[in-house]
C-alpha cells in the first residue's frame, strides 16, 4: 500500500527566502507524481507534474525533482512571495492496472511580508 | 475552455439523510475521480469513472456510489449519510488518454462542495 508523506506539516518564512518543500512515498512503482497548491477552503491547483521518467519539472519560481530509488520528489519555491502562502499537497499515481493516486497530507506554507 | 465545476459550493445535511453532488469536466477529459478530504487531512481517493463505468475504487463503503453521463458530467451520491461524512468533496477529471484510454495523467480539479453533516 503506498503511503506519502510530507514534512514538514508547516513552514514559516520570510519573503524573498528560497525554500523546499519535501514529499516521501513508499512504494516506487509510481507513473507519475503531481505537486498542487490548496488555499483555505479551495479545490486544488495543479503546479507540476513529474512523469516517472523524468527528474525534475519547472514553471517559473518552481522547480520539483523526482528520486524514485530514494522514494522522494522535493518542490523548490524561489524567492517566496506572501501570495505563495497556501497548503502544498504532493500526489503519487500508481503504475500498473487501475492507477490509484495517493496523497500526502501536505505542508501549510506561510510566507511573511 | 471551461474548467471543472462543481455544485453546489456548500451543502448541510442531518444524519441518515441522501446527497447528490455534481461535478461536470473540463471538455474533452472522459476520465473523473472523486475525493473526500477531511480537515487538515489530504484527499481520499473515493472512486474513479471512464465512459460511464466504475474504473476503481478506495476504501469507501458502497453508500458511496457514482455515475457518469454521456458528456462526461458525473454525480457522486452518498446515502444513509454519518457525521464523518463531513468534508469537502472534490472532483478531478483527467484528459483522454493515449488510444481514447481512461485519463491516466494529469488532473485537473474542481473547487470542492463543502458537506457538513449534522
Amino acid at each position: 500500500k503506498q503511503e506519502v508523506t510530507q514534512i514538514p506539516a508547516a513552514l514559516s518564512v520570510p519573503e524573498g527566502e528560497n525554500l523546499v518543500l519535501n514529499c516521501s512515498f513508499t512504494d516506487s512503482a509510481i507513473y507519475n507524481l503531481q505537486w498542487f497548491r490548496q488555499d483555505p477552503g479551495k479545490g486544488l491547483t495543479s503546479l507540476l507534474l513529474i512523469q516517472s521518467s523524468q527528474r525534475e519539472q519547472t514553471s517559473g519560481r518552481l522547480n520539483a525533482s523526482l528520486d524514485k530509488s530514494s522514494g522522494r520528489s522535493t518542490l523548490y519555491i524561489a524567492a517566496s512571495q506572501p501570495g505563495d502562502s497556501a497548503t502544498y499537497l504532493c500526489a503519487a499515481r500508481k503504475r500498473g492496472g487501475y492507477q490509484k493516486v495517493t496523497f500526502g497530507t501536505g505542508t501549510k506554507l506561510q510566507v511573511i511580508p | 475552455e471551461t474548467g471543472v465545476t462543481q455544485s453546489p459550493t456548500h451543502l448541510i445535511k442531518t444524519r441518515g439523510q441522501q446527497v447528490t453532488l455534481r461535478c461536470s469536466s473540463q471538455s474533452g477529459h472522459n476520465t473523473v475521480s472523486w475525493y473526500q478530504q477531511a480537515l487538515g487531512q489530504g484527499p481520499q481517493f473515493i472512486f474513479q469513472y471512464y465512459r460511464e463505468e466504475e474504473n476503481g475504487r478506495g476504501n469507501f463503503p458502497p453508500r458511496f456510489s457514482g455515475l457518469q453521463f454521456p458528456n462526461y458530467s458525473s454525480e457522486l451520491n452518498v446515502n444513509a449519510l454519518e457525521l464523518d461524512d463531513s468534508a469537502l468533496y472534490l472532483c478531478a477529471s483527467s484528459p483522454t488518454g493515449l488510444a481514447g484510454g481512461p485519463g491516466d495523467n494529469e488532473q485537473f480539479f474542481g473547487p470542492g462542495t463543502r458537506l457538513t453533516v449534522l
